[in-house]
């Protein structure tokens, strides 16, 4: 059972330049998420989908865009990479509302030069 | 607007001794509350969670946490640790929208 997997796991771009992070679960999840961590930071949700085909801003959306391409697979857009979004990036997904409890990916370290 | 706040940056601990992490939180009402820890290099690992009923929660790798409503607070421990609970522990709530707030996170090390 592979839970949820992330795509690529180390990045490195330059300024201007655009990627997308993949995100795939097996776990048959409804709700999946991205969020970026940085040192001292924690980590701050950028987007959510609560279900297929609905995506909706987190606290730091700026910057990206998302796809909920089907129920297993939440994509992460970068279309013109700064170097304030140098950042470790995890995908989580999450079942049913009644047990709450995050998956989450390895992460994918990005930085932008 | 809700906020998790984890006081400790970093906590040292010797190996064998008791161990308590803090965490404060700001919600209207009581929110659902969780302990999350990270190993280097690796996501995010559920240890327990509250949700309501009795304030004082097990979880796995022998965590407790207790939930004080008049403290807003949700306090993480452990009686003993263990080398191998050196890592990242992030206090976490869900209020009413989707996804987890996530506090700064304390960097737990364990001395010799």
């Amino acid at each position: 059972n592979a839970g949820v997997t992330q795509t690529p796991k180390f990045q490195v771009l330059k300024t201007g330049q655009s990627m997308t992070l993949q995100c795939a679960q097996d776990m048959n999840h409804n709700s999946m998420y991205w969020y970026r961590q940085d040192p001292g930071m924690g980590l701050r949700l950028i987007y959510y989908s609560a279900s297929e085909g609905t995506t909706d801003k987190g606290e730091v959306p700026n910057g990206y865009n998302v796809s909920r391409l089907n129920k297993r697979e939440f994509s992460l857009r970068l279309e013109s990479a700064a170097p304030s979004q140098t950042s470790v990036y995890f995908c989580a997904s999450r079942g049913d509302r009644s047990n709450e409890k995050l998956f989450f990916g390895s992460g994918t370290q990005l930085s932008v030069l | 607007a809700q906020s998790v706040t984890q006081p400790d940056i970093h906590i040292t601990v010797s190996e064998g001794a008791s161990l308590e992490l803090r965490c404060n939180y700001s919600y209207g009402a009581t929110p659902y509350l969780f302990w999350y820890v990270q190993s280097p290099g690796q996501g995010l690992q559920l240890l327990l969670k509250y949700f309501s009923g009795d304030t004082l929660v097990q979880g796995i790798k022998g965590f407790e946490a207790e939930f004080k409503r008049s403290q807003s607070s949700f306090n993480l421990r452990k009686p003993s640790v263990h080398w191998s609970d050196a890592a990242e522990y992030f206090c976490a709530l869900r209020g009413g929208a989707d996804g987890l707030t996530f506090g700064k996170g304390t960097h737990l090390i364990i001395q010799p």
